[in-house]
């Protein structure tokens, strides 16, 4: 079955501090897209990245880095020098690829709250 | 560029009646999801609607239906509304029905049920 566990509930930072956000998947397919989405106050869910299960390679875009390693079914996501506009709340996703049948439903994890303070 | 947008942005209503959410996608897109997002939850997957079917559902009771129109808007209803119903109902879409596409969200409809 699939599932996506995110084991932070809620991390608080001081500005500046680096911050890891954890995710963990299951799935049983071999093709499957993970992503991250940011939640602010406003709801609205903000795509942060695509990853493809066959990419490997982390990802830095500025002050966020992705790290997915398949052995350990993990997707990871650090900020450096966090901000408080970084106060958020983070979801991981996973979704899978049936071939013809697909459908992009994603499947989300339970949310990480980070909360930035100055 | 117009994002994707949701109407009406909170709405109230008594356990037993119906309700019905409304959502544009984003230009050119024309696949559209709802999902439900419980307070302090991750959001749930009710289904999906390309070309004006549907595509996939999730584990929802059929009170939640929907329909997709020539326009690639589309519209969620729920009968019977339950107070397990009160939730940020999210729509995103996308370009087609890949699970690699990027879905884009729109901001929401929050739906209480007293």
């Amino acid at each position: 079955a699939q599932k996506v566990t995110q084991a932070q509930t809620e991390i608080s930072v001081v500005e500046k501090e680096d911050v890891t956000l954890d995710c963990v998947y299951e799935t049983r397919d071999t093709t499957y897209y993970l992503f991250w989405y940011k939640q602010p106050p406003s709801g609205e869910l903000v795509f942060l990245i695509r990853r493809n299960s066959f990419d490997e390679q982390n990802e830095i875009s500025g002050r966020y880095s992705w790290n997915f390693q398949k052995s350990t079914s993990s997707f990871n996501f650090t900020i450096t020098a966090s901000q408080v506009v970084d106060s958020a709340v983070y979801f991981c996703a996973l979704s899978e690829d049936h071939g013809s049948g697909n459908t992009g439903k994603l499947i989300f994890g339970q949310g990480t709250t980070l909360q930035v303070k100055p | 560029d117009a994002g994707v947008t949701q109407s009406p942005t909170h709405l109230i209503k008594t356990r037993g009646q119906q309700v019905t959410l409304r959502c544009s996608p984003k230009s050119g897109h024309d696949t559209v999801s709802w999902y439900q997002q419980a307070l302090g939850q991750g959001p749930q997957f009710i289904f999906q609607y390309y070309e004006e079917e549907e595509r996939q559902r999730g584990n929802f009771p059929d009170r939640f239906s929907g329909h997709q129109f020539p326009n690639y808007s589309s519209e969620l209803n729920v009968n019977a509304l339950l107070l397990g119903d009160s939730a940020l109902y999210l729509c995103a879409s996308s370009i087609g029905a890949s699970g690699y596409n990027e879905q884009f969200f729109g901001p929401g409809t929050r739906l209480t049920v007293l």
